[in-house]
């Protein structure tokens, strides 16, 4: 079967730096995504990997490899607004997205 | 451009109603899917489409149908509602599925079936 993990939630302290975690089992692979989703809201586009390596963008960066079936966002200077669940996805041999559960991520002052 | 609608936002309906979600992108994207979400669980592909006219089934298609008679419009229909249907239900559309191609979604519609 199909699997995506990821810790159901994490806290950290504003103007800190977090990582969230994300290990898949899938039928093939064609790229990995991460969404943000705040609470009551539609989750938002934050990243794509499809090559091993570290994609940086502003304050979020992520992280694959492949060979390890492994993903991390990595998120700095967070700030209050960083308060979302981040959700995991991995695009099939199929081109479907199969969705991890999600990372609520907690900030506290 | 408004992106991805959904009407309605909210809904409650009594066990064995039918009711139909409408989901309208303006981005004359090629590609569009029902999900749903529920606690706990990643989002739960229903029904996808890769161009008007077409559709096919996802993850968990039991009880749904869809249409795609515009482009630019997705239907969902529940024709006869169960409680096991109360979720959080998301359209999103893309350009393409393949490769790099992030999807947009719509506001939701929050749905409980009593």
């Amino acid at each position: 079967g199909q699997n995506i993990d990821q810790p159901t939630e994490m806290t950290a302290t504003e103007g800190a730096i977090v990582q969230i975690n994300c290990t898949y089992q899938t039928s093939g692979f064609n790229g990995l995504f991460w969404y943000q989703q705040h609470a009551g809201e539609a989750p938002t586009f934050l990243s794509y990997n499809v090559l091993d390596g570290l994609e940086e963008k502003g304050r979020f960066s992520s992280f694959l490899s492949r060979s390890k079936g492994y993903s991390y966002l990595l998120l700095k200077e967070l700030q209050m607004k960083d308060s979302a669940s981040y959700l995991c996805a991995v695009l099939d041999s199929n081109y479907q997205l199969i969705w991890g559960a999600g990372t609520k991520l907690i900030i506290k002052p | 451009n408004a992106g991805v609608t959904q009407t309605p936002k909210f809904r409650v309906l009594k066990t064995g109603q039918s009711m139909t979600l409408l989901c309208a992108q303006d981005m004359n994207h090629e590609y569009m899917y029902w999900y749903r979400q529920d606690p706990g669980m990643g989002l739960r592909l229903i029904h996808y489409s890769v161009g008007e006219g077409t559709t096919a089934k996802g993850e968990v298609p039991d009880g749904y149908n869809v249409s795609r008679l515009k482009k630019q419009n997705f239907l969902l229909g529940l024709e006869s509602a169960a409680p096991s249907q109360t979720s959080v239900y998301f359209c999103a559309s893309s350009p393409t599925s393949v490769s790099y191609n992030e999807q947009f979604f719509g506001p939701g519609t929050r749905l409980t079936v009593l």
